[in-house]
C-alpha cells in the first residue's frame, strides 16, 4: 500500500518558537494532503487541505496565520506552526490523497510546547 | 451534511470472544464508510472500507463490517479477539458536499482482556 511519512515523529520547542512537521508521500504523487490535530482522548479534527500549488484551505476555526501549510510538490506538505504556545500541544497527522481519492495517513508527530 | 455516532466510548471483551464496535451514520447521499484503527501514539491504519459494493465488507486482521441502509449502521465486527487488536477504532464517512472530507466519529476504545 501507499506510505506517507512525517518528520519528526516528536518534537518539544519553547513557547514562541516555530517548529515545521514534514509529510511526505514516499511511493506516490498526492495531489491533495490534508492535516488534522488530534487532542487526547479526542478524534482526529481536520486542519486544512493543502493541494500542490496552491494555497491551503482551512476548516473554520483554524488560523491560517499560525499554522502555515506549503505544498510545494507532489510528494511533500509540511506544517509549520508559528510562535507555538502550550496550547498547540497535540499530536498533528497529515494524510496524502492519490488518484483514487483514498487517503493514506503518516504516523503522526506529538508537538509538545514548553 | 454526511455523519457518524460511534455508540460505545469504551469496549472491553476477553481474549478470544467476538468483538462488536458500532457506528451509525447519517448522509443525504450513497455514503462512502470507512473504519481506521489507531494503535497509541501512531497514525491510522484503514481497516476496511464500504463504497457501495457488496454489504459486508471483509478487512484486515480478521475484522469485517456490515453496511445496513435500513438501520443506517455500519458495525464492526471480528470472531474473536486477540491482545493485539486493543486500540482505538475510529468510524468515518467521506463528506461529499464538502470536497470528500473524511468525517469521524468520536473513537471507541478496545480493551481486551487476557
Amino acid at each position: 500500500g501507499a506510505v506517507v511519512s512525517q518528520h519528526p515523529s516528536w518534537v518539544i520547542c519553547k513557547s514562541g518558537t516555530s517548529v515545521k512537521i514534514e509529510c511526505r508521500s514516499l511511493d506516490f504523487q498526492a495531489t491533495t494532503m490534508f492535516w488534522y490535530r488530534q487532542f487526547p482522548k479526542q478524534s482526529l479534527m481536520l486542519m486544512a487541505t493543502s493541494n500542490e500549488g496552491s494555497k491551503a484551505t482551512y476548516e473554520q476555526g483554524v488560523e491560517k496565520d499560525k499554522f502555515l501549510i506549503n505544498h510545494a510538490s507532489l510528494t511533500l506538505s509540511t506544517l509549520t506552526v508559528t510562535s507555538a504556545h502550550p496550547e498547540d500541544s497535540s499530536f498533528y497527522i497529515c494524510s496524502a490523497s492519490d488518484l483514487y481519492n483514498e487517503q493514506f495517513f503518516g504516523p503522526g508527530t506529538r508537538l509538545t510546547v514548553l | 451534511a454526511q455523519s457518524v455516532t460511534q455508540l460505545d466510548s469504551h469496549v472491553s471483551v476477553s481474549e478470544g470472544t467476538p468483538v462488536l464496535l458500532r457506528c451509525n451514520y447519517s448522509s443525504s447521499y450513497s455514503p462512502s464508510l470507512f473504519w481506521y484503527v489507531q494503535h497509541p501514539n501512531k497514525g491510522l491504519q484503514l481497516l476496511l472500507k464500504y463504497t457501495s459494493a457488496a454489504t459486508l465488507v471483509k478487512g484486515i486482521n480478521g475484522f469485517e463490517a456490515e453496511f445496513k441502509k435500513s438501520e443506517t449502521s455500519f458495525h464492526l465486527t471480528k470472531p474473536s479477539a486477540h491482545m493485539s487488536d486493543a486500540a482505538e477504532y475510529f468510524c468515518v464517512v467521506i463528506n461529499m458536499e464538502y470536497g470528500n472530507k473524511l468525517v469521524f466519529g468520536a473513537g471507541t476504545i478496545l480493551r481486551v482482556k487476557s
